[in-house]
């Protein structure tokens, strides 16, 4: 099974700033099947991010994601106060899909 | 545009097999494949399987043993059961599509989610 390791567990930004969020694997994988997705408090995920690097339909551009191997990254530009958020990234390796713990941004 | 809706009871007695069912609706059942995930009060998400609209399944290896999914192309609707609960059940359970984009399946459509409490 692979592991995803999101880091930081918690980052602290304020809004106009730029935030890196990290998703480690536990080994290689194929970066088409990396995805990332965000999930507002008391809201459903949202897809934000797929093939590591393409956004999803009517995301953003200041979402953008990077990475291959085993060291994914989503950055956001410039933050807004809809993104305070948790983020997840997710990989499916067939049959089966895992997500990472989440890392959550919150207002500093 | 596609909606999702889960349906079922918010309170499931320990031992017992949890059920529940997600109305797809905008869009056919067919020629998708359809997902549960859970989400523990305030944990992250976890995948649990997902069916295929001809009846196909695959189970997340650490539920396996206690997963049922089936499918209604008639009603537009697939079903989750989860027998010999306990408190760990405990979460909010989302139905999801896994939508094929670039030749690779993500979950891009999600219901909102309904909340299944494991107690007795």
């Amino acid at each position: 099974e692979i592991v995803l390791s999101q880091s930081p567990g918690t980052l602290s930004l304020s809004p106009g700033e730029r935030a890196t969020l990290s998703c480690r694997a536990s080994q290689s994988i194929d970066s088409t099947f990396l995805a990332w997705y965000q999930q507002r408090p008391g809201q459903r995920p949202r897809l934000l991010i797929y093939g590591a690097s393409s956004r999803a339909t009517g995301i953003p551009d200041r979402f953008s994601g990077s990475g291959s191997g085993t060291d994914f990254t989503l950055t956001i530009s410039r933050l807004e106060p809809e993104d305070f958020a948790v983020y997840y990234c997710q990989q499916h390796l067939d049959p089966f899909y895992t997500f990472g713990q989440g890392t959550k941004l919150e207002t500093k | 545009q596609v909606q999702l809706q889960e349906s079922g009871p918010g309170l499931v007695t320990p031992s017992e097999t949890l059920s529940l069912t997600c109305t797809v609706s905008g869009g056919s059942i067919n020629i998708f494949y359809w997902s549960w995930i859970r989400q523990p009060p305030g944990k992250g998400l976890e995948w649990i399987g997902y069916i295929y609209y001809t009846g196909s399944t695959d189970y997340n290896p650490s539920l396996k043993s206690r997963v049922t999914m089936s499918v209604d192309t008639s009603k537009n609707q697939f079903s989750l059961r989860l027998n010999s609960v306990t408190p760990a059940d405990t979460a909010v359970y989302y139905c999801a599509r896994l939508g094929r984009i670039a030749g690779r399946y993500y979950f891009d459509y999600w219901g909102q989610g309904t909340l299944v409490t494991v107690s007795s």
